[in-house]
C-alpha cells in the first residue's frame, strides 16, 4: 500500500525559511519513473505545484518560486524535504506531497493527507 | 509556462443528474492531462489520467476524454460524494511544470 505523509511546523515567522519532510512507504524513492512533487493549496483557492523530484535526482520548481525553493531525497529514508525560504503570510497554505508513478503521462496518483502552515509573527 | 483554464468555475446539480466540466490548454499538450476530486477537508484523488483512461478503483460514472488543447470531464448519475472540487492538471511540460485549472465546485441544487 503506498502512502505519503507530510510533517513540519504548524507555525512560521515571516522572513524564516520553512522546512518540511514527506516520509514515504509501499514504493522506493529510488524505483525508475517514480517521483514526488510538492503543491500547495492556501485556503479557500486553487492547487499551486511547486517542485518535483525524480528517481534519477532530477529536479524541477515552479518558474515564479523557484528561487526559493530547494528539494532532495533521502532514499535511505524514504523522505523527500522541500525548503522554502523567506516565508510570507501570503505563504500560508496546506503543503501536500504527491506521487508520480508508473500511469502514462504521470498523472499524481498517491497524496499525502497535507500538512498546514501559517506565516504569522 | 503552460496556463489550464477550467469552465464552469462552479455549478449546481442534484443526485443522479449528469454533468460537464471542460478544461482548456494554452497550448497543445497532447494527451498529458489528468481529473482530480478534491473533497472538503480531504487531498485530491485521482480520478481520470492521460485524457481517458479512468484510475483503478474510480467508479466508471467518471469518464474523460479530449486532446490537444481541450478536455471534458462528465460524470454520469451523480452521487452525494460527488458534490466537491474538481481539478485538471497538465503534465506535458518539459522539463516538468505541473500546472492545475483553478477548479471547478459542483454544489448540490
Amino acid at each position: 500500500q503506498v502512502t505519503l505523509r507530510e510533517s513540519g511546523p504548524v507555525v512560521v515567522r515571516p522572513t524564516e525559511t520553512l522546512t518540511l519532510t514527506c516520509t514515504v512507504s509501499g514504493f522506493s524513492l529510488s524505483s525508475p519513473r517514480v517521483g514526488v512533487s510538492w503543491i500547495r493549496q492556501p485556503p479557500g483557492q486553487a492547487l499551486e505545484w511547486l517542485a518535483h523530484i525524480f528517481s534519477n535526482d532530477e529536479k524541477s520548481f515552479s518558474a515564479s518560486l523557484k528561487t526559493r525553493l530547494s528539494i532532495y531525497k533521502d532514499t535511505s529514508k524514504s523522505q523527500v524535504v522541500l525548503t522554502m525560504s523567506n516565508m510570507d503570510p501570503l505563504d500560508t497554505a496546506t503543503y501536500y506531497c504527491a506521487r508520480t508513478g508508473v500511469q502514462l503521462a504521470r498523472p499524481f496518483d498517491s497524496w499525502g493527507p497535507g500538512t498546514l502552515v501559517a506565516v504569522s509573527s | 509556462d503552460i496556463q489550464m483554464t477550467q469552465s464552469p468555475s462552479s455549478l449546481s446539480a442534484s443526485v443522479g443528474d449528469r454533468v460537464t466540466i471542460t478544461c482548456r490548454a494554452s497550448q497543445s499538450i497532447s494527451t498529458f492531462l489528468h481529473w482530480y476530486r478534491q473533497k472538503p477537508g480531504e487531498a485530491p484523488e485521482l480520478l481520470i489520467y492521460a485524457a481517458s483512461h479512468l484510475q483503478s478503483g474510480v467508479p466508471s460514472r467518471f469518464s474523460g476524454s479530449g486532446s490537444g488543447t481541450d478536455f471534458t470531464l462528465i460524470i454520469s448519475n451523480l452521487q452525494p460524494e460527488d458534490f466537491a472540487t474538481y481539478y485538471c492538471q497538465q503534465s506535458y511540460s518539459s522539463p516538468p511544470a505541473y500546472t492545475f485549472g483553478q477548479g471547478t465546485k459542483l454544489e448540490i441544487k
